[in-house]
């Protein structure tokens, strides 16, 4: 089966600063992973997407996210912070039936 | 414009009654989700569709029913069984058959049992 881990709840950064949030998978054939990001009260909007190919892929509003197999990881990233990125951010990963998320991680961003 | 309708986005219920919720898409995907958003717990599967007439029980779906009857369309019946009813629910779709393509979702619907 598969599942996803996010281990940060709760991440707080300054703005302008680089921001890292984690997530691992466990799979075991080849990972289909997502980001995706949820303003307050609303549905998710993809962020970003990995399924083969280079290891490091960019997304929608200055993310990036890297593909580790050996450390089972695809952490999402992003070089300086915006207001606006305060969130609620899932990792997800999906096999050809169904597709699992992580508990969240709440993103907020202080002025 | 295409995309995931689920209606109404805020529901009213009393104790013991059940209460479906819409789901409706224009994207002509083939499989479709629901899933339960509780605080601290992220998305929890309830049910999924990979076609017309056939359904999987997801994670959580003890107290839930779901039909599958026509492409578009995938109401989740919330009954007087489910414990904790209380939630915001996501309903999404996605191609099926391409594990690399994402899941488009619905903007929920909040559900409130008094």
């Amino acid at each position: 089966a598969q599942s996803v881990t996010q281990p940060d709840i709760h991440i707080t950064v300054s703005e302008g600063a680089s921001l890292e949030l984690r997530c691992n998978y466990s799979y075991g054939a080849t990972p289909y992973l997502f980001w995706y990001v949820q303003s307050p009260g609303q549905g998710l909007q993809l962020l970003l997407k990995y399924f083969s190919g280079d290891t490091l892929v960019q997304g929608i509003k200055g993310f990036e996210a890297e593909f580790k197999r050996s450390q089972s990881s695809f952490n999402l990233r992003k070089p300086s912070v915006h207001w606006s990125d305060a969130a609620e951010y899932f990792c997800a990963v999906g096999a050809s039936g169904d597709m699992r998320f992580g508990a969240g991680t709440r993103l907020t961003v202080k002025p | 414009d295409g995309g995931i309708t689920q209606s109404p986005k805020y529901l009213f219920r009393k104790e013991g009654q059940n209460v479906t919720l819409s789901c409706e898409q224009n994207l002509n995907h083939d499989a479709m989700y629901w899933y339960r958003q509780d605080p601290g717990q992220g998305l929890r599967l309830i049910y999924y569709s990979q076609i017309v007439n056939d359904f999987q029980k997801g994670d959580i779906a003890e107290g839930y029913s779901v039909s599958r009857e026509k492409k578009e369309s995938f109401p989740l019946t919330v009954t007087s069984a489910q414990k904790n009813p209380t939630a915001f629910y996501l309903c999404a779709s996605r191609s099926w058959g391409q594990a690399n393509t994402e899941a488009f979702f619905g903007q929920g619907t909040r559900l409130t049992v008094v």
